[in-house]
């Protein structure tokens, strides 16, 4: 069936790294991908989407590129904040309503 | 506009008791979802309702979980009994009826569900 694999957590990262949170898809036809952003003590936002091989979704300084070769949607973002930290969830939808999402990839940002 | 709401945020509850939790959609969003997060794993798909109707329940993982969506308006998840295995959080999702598009599932801040 269809699956997200991301990468294990936690990461941790210092004011101003560079951040990528990898993540990989198994899916029959052609999925929609996301990013969904849990921050301490909110519920899940949709954080950017991409719809169709190749294109590119962003937001809040983070990007993440549609790349159906390698059947993957890694997150990055050149510069992060102590606003940051939060957990990341990579997700798809396939042709219904169900969204398939990750295990959750937990951020912290120290300052 | 009024986002997802659940509620409660946060029970607590001993094995065997019933708890019930309720998710109040974006008003004029007929699709309605149900999702929880066990032991830090990922999100699993519970069910999904259009209006009043299930569409898919196919995640629901047993018969001690029982889903309400009377009126198409709020829904509620009632656990009877309680097991330990249930604890996690449990999210709900709403989003419009647009046909032909993609409809965007807007997320509640979820119930964190301790079963002791």
């Amino acid at each position: 069936g269809d699956s997200v694999t991301q990468m294990e957590g936690p990461v941790t990262l210092s004011e101003e790294a560079f951040l990528t949170i990898n993540c990989t898809y198994t899916a029959t036809g052609y999925p929609s991908l996301f990013w969904y952003v849990q921050y301490p003590g909110e519920g899940l936002q949709l954080l950017l989407k991409a719809t169709k091989a190749d294109d590119k979704g962003s937001n809040k300084g983070f990007e993440a590129t549609y790349r159906k070769e390698t059947t993957s949607f890694h997150l990055e973002k050149g510069s992060v904040q102590v606003s940051d930290s939060a957990v990341y969830f990579c997700a798809l939808i396939t042709g219904g309503f169900k969204t398939i999402f990750g295990a959750g990839t937990r951020l912290f940002v120290k300052a | 506009e009024a986002g997802v709401t659940q509620f409660p945020s946060h029970s607590v509850i001993e094995k065997g008791q019933t708890v019930t939790l309720r998710c109040d959609p974006i008003s004029g969003h007929d699709n309605l979802y149900w999702y929880r997060r066990v032991m830090g794993k990922e999100i699993k798909f519970l069910l999904h309702f259009v209006k009043e109707s299930k569409q898919d329940e196919s995640g629901m993982p047993n018969n001690r979980f029982l889903a309400e969506r009377t009126g198409g308006t709020y829904s509620t998840l009632k656990v009877q009994p309680a097991e330990l295995e249930d604890s996690g959080v449990y999210f709900c999702a709403s989003s419009q009826e647009l046909a032909g598009t993609y409809n965007e599932q807007f997320f509640g801040p979820g119930t964190r569900l301790t079963v002791l």
